[in-house]
Parts: structure tokens; sequence; C-alpha cells
């Protein structure tokens, strides 16, 4: 079944102690990005990778590391997370276009995870 | 803001009826796409709809987009109780950067 795995669901966890939430996707997608998702504010990107060892910053990407060192993994990294960070958070994917060359656009869905509920006490 | 703007926030209804959903954007497009999330979990995409499209169809949704106005809108006909959800849009701009709105929350009532 074509999904996006991302673990763990739920996490509580300390101010200062770093913690890795994975992801992964069995599509051979080409971009993977993560949100965090809060009340009010609606879904905000944290970062973003069109492929491999290609990674950018999204809009609220302080405190937050990533990397894609394999196509289907896109784990995000918090070195020391603060109560600010408690929030929802999604990883997505999508195919992306292929197309060597050609400016970068979706024109195609992205596929979500079922969410990490983060709280940093 | 790059973001799209859905209104109204909430929406409630009674099974069978009609629902409307829209978004307002500010800036050019490359598309337009409409996502559903039930209570908690992922996002689902429901249509994607090019600048260059006015309307698209699948099944119950219909989806319109006026590049002149910056404005799109969700039709759901004949909803059901399991169609109770938070609908969201998101525009994908130049750059590659796809940015959601706050979402209606749809409620149907049975």
């Amino acid at each position: 079944e074509a999904q996006v795995t991302q673990n763990p669901r739920y996490l509580i966890t300390v101010t200062g102690k770093k913690l890795t939430v994975t992801c992964s996707q069995n599509m051979n997608h080409e971009y993977m990005s993560w949100y965090r998702q809060d009340p009010g504010l609606g879904l905000r990107q944290i970062y973003y990778s069109m492929n491999v060892e290609v990674t950018d910053k999204g809009d609220v990407p302080e405190g937050y590391k990533v990397s894609r060192k394999e196509k289907r993994n896109f784990p995000l990294i918090l070195e020391s997370p603060s109560p600010n960070q408690t929030s929802l958070y999604f990883c997505a994917s999508s195919p992306g276009t292929g197309l060597l060359g050609a400016p970068y656009s979706y024109n195609s869905p992205l596929h979500f995870g079922n969410g990490t509920r983060l709280t940093v006490t | 803001s790059q973001q799209g703007e859905e209104d109204p926030q909430a929406l409630s209804i009674q099974e069978g009826e009609n629902a409307t959903m829209n978004c307002s954007y500010k800036t050019s497009i490359n598309n337009l796409q409409w996502y559903r999330q039930n209570s908690g979990r992922g996002l689902v995409h429901l249509i994607l709809i090019r600048s260059n499209e006015r309307e698209k169809h699948s099944g119950r949704l219909r989806v319109t987009l006026d590049t002149s106005k910056k404005s799109s809108s969700l039709l759901i006909t004949a909803s059901r109780a399991a169609d109770t959800a938070s609908y969201f849009c998101a525009i994908e701009t130049s750059g590659s950067r796809l940015t959601f709105g706050e979402g209606t929350q749809l409620t149907v009532n049975p």
C-alpha cells in the first residue's frame, strides 16, 4: 500500500532532550516536506526537500533540522526541544516533475502521514 | 501573506444539503488544491485545479477557480454525516511553495 509513515504517533518529552521524528514513504517520491499544525495558524511548512541531499527552509525552520540521505526517508530532528514546539507534525511527499532543468512545480498532490503529536514540557 | 484564506471558518448543515466553502488568495498561482482532514489525522487530497482551468469535478465535489478574482470555491453536494471534517485550500506559487489556509470546519448533522 502506498503510504507515508511517521513515527512515533505520540511523543511527550522534556525541554532540551533531543528527539527525532521519522518519516518514510514507499512511493519513490522526489519531494518531501514537514509541516506543523497549530490552532488558529493552520499548517506551516518547516523544511522541505526536492531530492536526496537537497533540503531547504520553509516558513518556520527555527529549532528544527532535517536530512535527506535516502530518497524514502526524511527525519525531523529537534536538537533542543522547547515548549513552543508542542504541536501536531505532518510529513508529506509528492512525485515532483521529474523534468530535468524545468522549474519545479508540483501539479501533483501531497500525500500526508497520519501525524505526530508532540508535547514538550 | 501568500496563503489561501478559507471562508467561512465553520459551517454547520443538515445531511442532504449542499456545502460551499471559499478560498481567496493574493498572489499569482500555479495551481490550487483542496484537502480534507478528519480530526487529528493527516490531510487527504481531494482536487487539484490548475491556473488555466476554471472548473473540475470529482464525484460529489465541484471546484471552481476564478483567477481574476483570486478565489476558488469547493461545493459538496448532497452532504453526508461522513463529510464532517476540516477542509483546507492550498495554493502553489512560483518557486514550488505550497501554502495552506487555516481551514473550514464542516459539520454535517444527521
